[in-house]
């Protein structure tokens, strides 16, 4: 089945740096691939999302590549802010229906003034 | 307020008893599933819902029951077959089955005393 490995588990950062997380996927037949953000003590939210046939998707701050080829994705937030500080998790679907997801390890983000 | 509302937010078990978290949502969405949240392993899917009276097990479905009478109710049954139930339970739903946002509850934490 679909394994999601995501990298690093934390992750330190001074404000105003750039940051980057990582995920690769095994089943090359999945094709879409969200981003969610998860402050401490909230909900899970989706923050960013790409589809097989994107390489890459930018919102303000925020972009995501794909390279379908190496199976990775990537995350990358731009000037960041200490309210960026949250756990990060990648997913990749489950091709078939039921939009399945399968979630990485998560990554916890702090940014630091 | 739309929505999807979970509860309660804390619940303790003793060991030997089912439990059951409460999942309502109001967004008029067909799918509905039901994660387990651990320290450092991500969002594992316990069982997913397309449509009234259909679910499917999830990739850690032993120890678990749902049912799916109606569309905006998703209630998760821990059973005491479940040997580990102490973790963050999260309920989600999706508009459609194939690659949408997922919308997340608050989340249930539960204990086994």
């Amino acid at each position: 089945g679909e394994n999601v490995e995501q990298h690093p588990s934390t992750l330190s950062v001074q404000e105003g740096d750039s940051a980057v997380i990582k995920c690769t996927y095994s089943d090359s037949a999945s094709n879409y691939f969200p981003w969610y953000k998860q402050e401490l003590g909230k909900r899970p939210q989706l923050i960013i999302d790409i589809r097989s046939n994107v390489g890459e998707k930018k919102d303000q701050r925020i972009a995501v590549t794909l390279n379908k080829t190496a199976k990775h994705f990537s995350l990358h937030i731009t000037e960041t802010q200490p309210e960026d500080s949250a756990v990060y998790f990648c997913a990749a679907s489950i091709p078939g229906g039921y939009n399945k997801l399968i979630f990485g390890a998560g990554t916890r983000l702090a940014v630091h003034p | 307020d739309g929505g999807i509302t979970q509860s309660p937010k804390y619940l303790f078990r003793k060991e030997g008893q089912n439990v059951t978290l409460s999942c309502e949502q109001n967004l008029n969405h067909d799918a509905m599933y039901w994660y387990r949240q651990d320290p450092g392993q991500g969002l594992r899917l316990i069982y997913y819902s397309q449509i009234v009276n259909d679910f499917q097990k999830g990739d850690i479905a032993e120890g678990y029951s749902v049912s799916r009478e109606k569309k905006e109710s998703f209630p998760l049954t821990v059973t005491s077959a479940q040997k580990n139930p102490t973790a963050f339970y999260l309920c989600a739903s999706t508009i459609g089955t194939t690659n949408t946002e997922a919308f997340f509850g608050q989340g249930t934490r539960l204990t086994v005393v």
